[in-house]
């Protein structure tokens, strides 16, 4: 099993629509980011919650961290044709290097 | 706004041979990163480096790779000698020291072993 999973793996809406995406982990975290990844692109990063945070805000964005379930979830509201990507989570733990460690990834397909 | 820059975007290579790709980190950007991505699956942590040496490395940062940073603004990654199996998206990031822990991605180098 491995750290940072996301679900669902796939998600179709209309626009307008509101988008939710989970991720789960299993070990302790310092800190939960969220990238997006449009086709054959690079990563870009969306927002990151500390693990002594429980809500965070930005734009559309809606992201929570459940530190008890080791479970985040991503919330996009109103979604938009060009919000169409992958989005991973990404564990951020406090070690040499602060490595992040992605999970497999939504793709979120928004239908005009 | 600044961007990490990865060169070449595409690099074709035969098995065996070896390859370095190429990558310009943001400037005042201390921590270096590869990660790489197989085709369709999860983005996989290569190997993070700071003050000149590897900070950290996966289990499949074998011996056939190298990173360096030969001067004050590259860092590459080197394959000795490229496999199969090492085809995939190679992803460059790089952060800043301290309370910024959000990595900065480079559009990636898709390489294709033949």
């Amino acid at each position: 099993s491995q750290q940072g999973e996301e679900d669902p793996q796939a998600l179709s809406i209309q626009e307008g629509e509101n988008a939710t995406m989970n991720c789960s982990y299993k070990t302790s975290i310092n800190n939960l980011q969220w990238y997006r990844q449009n086709s054959g692109r690079g990563l870009v990063h969306l927002i990151l919650i500390r693990s002594n945070e429980r809500e965070k805000h930005s734009g559309r964005l809606r992201v929570t961290l459940d530190t008890s379930k080791k479970s985040s979830s991503l919330l996009i509201t109103a979604s938009r044709a060009a919000d169409t990507a992958s989005y991973f989570c990404a564990t951020g733990i406090k070690a040499a290097g602060n490595k992040l460690t992605f999970g497999g990834g939504t793709r979120v397909l928004v239908k005009p | 706004e600044p961007e990490v820059t990865q060169t070449p975007s595409h690099q074709v290579t035969q098995m065996g041979q070896e390859v370095i790709l190429r990558c310009v980190p943001i400037s005042n950007h201390l921590y270096f990163y590869w990660y790489r991505q197989i085709l369709g699956q999860k983005v996989e942590f290569l190997v993070s480096f700071y003050n000149n040496e590897i900070s950290e490395k996966s289990e499949i940062f074998d011996d056939q790779f190298s990173v360096e940073r030969p001067d004050g603004s590259n860092f590459t990654l080197k394959i000795r000698s490229t496999k199969l199996e090492d085809s995939a998206m190679y992803f460059c990031a790089s952060r800043v020291v301290g309370a910024g822990e959000k990595l900065f991605f480079g559009s990636g180098t898709q390489l294709s072993v033949l």
